[in-house]
């Protein structure tokens, strides 16, 4: 299994509609998991994290599954503003000290009028 | 919030020719710093870590003589691409975790697009 997987893109979806993007890690010591946004040509910007079994801000949803080591983030209400690409993001090694990232490739979400 | 600069926000050289990236940490201090890159359409990978008073500790395949790393002050880190080449053209972002937040949050710069012509 790759350190993380995401589900390939891009997603298109109109206005207003629910969208979930997933993701998968190998590393199962893993405490805390990070949805990224990165709009085109920028840096990344944290979105979400996820220390437990899940996290709910406003029309985002992050839910863990360490059993499956599987993470979703759902989007609600979906806004033309949400296009970009979502980046699943998962600490590699121990969960002490500074923690080195690793990115998925990143779903990209194209939500059109 | 924590902001990290990075310093230029883009750049164009010459093939052969080096290029120093500045990543400066703004409102805190960063004792650990980390430099990416990211080429079209791929998301990014770490090249290496960088550690204020010791040297930098480079992800396998990363060539540490090309990317020179100075972490010389507790808010700035520096990236030099020596003899740089076209394939070095990326778009290069550092990160800075910041100690006295939940789970080490880190923070990016804007990134610097690199173009060797």
């Amino acid at each position: 299994r790759k350190e993380v997987e995401q589900d390939p893109g891009p997603f298109n979806v109109p206005e207003g509609a629910t969208v979930a993007f997933n993701c998968t890690y190998s590393n199962s010591a893993s405490q805390s998991f990070f949805w990224y946004r990165q709009d085109c040509r920028k840096e990344p910007k944290l979105l979400m994290s996820v220390y437990s079994s899940g996290n709910e801000d406003g029309r985002f949803t992050a839910q863990l599954n360490r059993a499956s080591q599987y993470i979703s983030l759902l989007i609600r209400d979906s806004k033309l503003s949400d296009s970009a690409t979502y980046l699943c993001v998962v600490p590699r090694g121990r969960n002490t000290g500074f923690q080195k990232l690793v990115f998925g490739t990143g779903t990209r979400l194209l939500v059109s009028p | 919030g924590a902001v990290v600069s990075q310093h230029p926000s883009w750049v164009i050289c010459k093939s052969g020719t080096s290029v120093k990236i500045e990543c400066r940490s703004l409102d805190f201090q960063a004792t650990t710093m980390f430099w990416y890159r990211q080429f079209p359409k791929q998301s990014l990978m770490l090249m290496a870590t960088s550690n204020e008073g010791s040297k930098a500790t480079y992800e396998q395949g990363v060539e540490k003589d090309k990317f020179l790393i100075n972490h010389a002050s507790l808010t700035l880190s520096t990236l030099t691409v020596t003899s740089a080449h076209p394939e070095d053209s990326s778009f290069y972002i550092c990160s800075a975790p910041r100690g006295d937040r939940v789970y080490n949050e880190q923070f990016f710069g804007p990134g610097t697009r690199l173009t060797v012509l």
